[in-house]
C-alpha cells in the first residue's frame, strides 16, 4: 500500500529555532506539493515540484521559508527562524503528472508548534 | 489567480439522508476537480474527481456533477452513514501547470 510519509509528525520549538519538514513521496510520483493548513486559512499551496523542479512557491513566505528536493524521493520543507504564527499543520501530497492524471495523495501532516 | 467558494461551511444530517456541498471556481482555465474528505488528526484523502471534460460521475453513495458554464460543481452523498462524518474539501486544479486551490471545507455531521 503505497503512501506519502511525513517526518516528523509532531513538532514543538520555540520562536527562532530552525525547523525542518520531511517528505517521502510515492515511489514513482513526479509532482510534490507542500501544503499549511490552518484553522483561520484552511488549505492553502506553500510550493510545489515537477520532477524535482520548483514550478511554484508564490504561496511561501520567502524570507524565512525554503522548500527542496535532493532527490526523487525526499522532498524538504525549512523554517529559519520560526515564528508563532508558523504553528499549522503542514502537508505534503505527491502525485503522478501524466496529462489525464492529477491526482494528489497526502501524507499524514506534521503538526508545528512553535512557542 | 483562483479563487474556490465552498458551502455551506458545517451541514448536519441524520443518517440515511442525502448530503450536497456546493463549490464555485473562478478561473475558466481549471479542469480538473477532485473532493478531500479529512478525518480527525489525518490528511486529506481523494473521495472522488470529475474532470471538465465529463458532467457528473458516480462510485456508489457518492456522485459529484460539474457546470462548466456556470462554474460550479457539486458533491452528493446519498444514503449518509455516521462514519461519513468529516471535512469535506473541494478543490479547482489548472491541469498544465498543476496549481490546486481548494475550497474551505465543509464539516458534514451525520447523526445516528
Amino acid at each position: 500500500d503505497a503512501r506519502v510519509t511525513q517526518t516528523p509528525r509532531d513538532k514543538v520549538t520555540e520562536m527562532g529555532q530552525e525547523v525542518t519538514m520531511r517528505c517521502q513521496p510515492i515511489l514513482g510520483h513526479n509532482t510534490v506539493f507542500w501544503y499549511r493548513q490552518t484553522m483561520m486559512q484552511g488549505l492553502e499551496l506553500l510550493a510545489y515540484f515537477r520532477n524535482r523542479a520548483p514550478l511554484d512557491d508564490s504561496g511561501m513566505p520567502k524570507d524565512r521559508f525554503s522548500a527542496e528536493m535532493p532527490d526523487a524521493t525526499l522532498a524538504t520543507l525549512k523554517i529559519q527562524p520560526s515564528e508563532p504564527r508558523d504553528s499549522a499543520v503542514y502537508f505534503c501530497a505527491s502525485g503522478l503528472e501524466a496529462g489525464i492524471r492529477d491526482t494528489q495523495y497526502f501524507g499524514p501532516g506534521t503538526r508545528l508548534t512553535v512557542l | 489567480g483562483e479563487n474556490v467558494e465552498q458551502h455551506p461551511s458545517t451541514l448536519s444530517v441524520q443518517e440515511g439522508d442525502s448530503a450536497v456541498i456546493k463549490c464555485t471556481y473562478s478561473d475558466s482555465a481549471s479542469n480538473y476537480f477532485p473532493w478531500y474528505k479529512q478525518e480527525l488528526g489525518k490528511g486529506p484523502q481523494l473521495i472522488i474527481d470529475i474532470r471538465s471534460n465529463v458532467g457528473e460521475k458516480k462510485d456508489q453513495r457518492i456522485a459529484v456533477t460539474l457546470n462548466k458554464t456556470a462554474k460550479h460543481f457539486s458533491l452528493h452523498i446519498t444514503e449518509t452513514q455516521p462514519e461519513d462524518s468529516a471535512v469535506y474539501f473541494c478543490a479547482a486544479i489548472e491541469g498544465n501547470a498543476g496549481k490546486s486551490t481548494f475550497g474551505d471545507g465543509t464539516t458534514l455531521t451525520v447523526k445516528p
